[in-house]
């Protein structure tokens, strides 16, 4: 089966551009998370979808946003980009949310 | 404030050399704790997930175990292929489906 996949692996923006990160869950998972991962430091939480639905956020700027599809993919947004947003950013699926989370690859994101 | 904090940050292990590895948690409310490892540039990969004091899990040469106050994963002769960043996350009462995670040990495990 695959696991959760991410597009693309690695990107790079410059400061004020935005951007779009793409996750494909876990086939019949309905829960998806996304995390961000500066170097040395492990993952902070972002957001939580479940059924389309944000069931969490996570202590970032308005700059971040994200969306759940009808077939449970996820898209996370970053406007105004900034070069403190340099991170990798990691997408986890689960089946309900509140199971354990597979976490996909990681798109790598340097802003210059 | 919720906290998740991994002693040490870094290990350097001769093959066969067994350690262990802290998760030190002050949380209103446990709901579950996971043990993820991960190697550099990747996401993690899910090892155990424990939910109550007492209970300990066991895969291959790591052994996780669970208190009220901490985990421990206990790596048992380890091989240069358990070279990895080894992360603890806490999900609370209050925060369902949210990974509080620690920092991460770094382990070095050399022929």
């Amino acid at each position: 089966d695959a696991g959760v996949t991410q597009s693309p692996t690695h990107l790079i923006k410059t400061r004020g551009q935005h951007v779009t990160l793409r996750c494909s869950p876990i086939s019949g998972h309905k829960s998806v998370s996304w995390y961000q991962q500066v170097l040395g430091q492990g993952p902070q939480f972002i957001f939580q979808y479940y059924e389309k639905e944000e069931r969490g956020r996570g202590n970032f700027p308005d700059r971040f946003s994200a969306r759940q599809f009808p077939n449970y993919s996820s898209e996370l947004n970053v406007n105004a980009l900034l070069l403190g947003d340099s991170a990798l950013y990691l997408c986890a699926s689960s089946l309900d949310g509140g199971e354990t989370q597979y976490f996909g690859p990681g798109t790598r994101l340097l802003v210059l | 404030e919720d906290q998740v904090t991994q002693s040490p940050e870094a290990l350097r292990l001769q093959e066969g050399e067994s350690s262990s590895l802290n998760c030190s948690y002050t949380v209103s409310g446990l709901r579950g704790l996971f043990w993820y490892r991960q190697d550099p540039g990747k996401g993690p990969e899910f090892l155990f997930t424990l939910y109550s004091a007492g209970e300990e899990k066991e895969k291959e040469r790591l052994k996780a175990t669970l208190t009220k106050k901490e985990s421990f994963l206990h790596i048992t002769a380890p091989k240069p292929e358990d070279s990895a960043t080894y992360l603890c996350a806490v999900e609370t009462t209050d925060s369902w489906g949210k990974l509080q995670f620690g920092a991460g040990t770094q382990v070095v495990v050399t022929p």
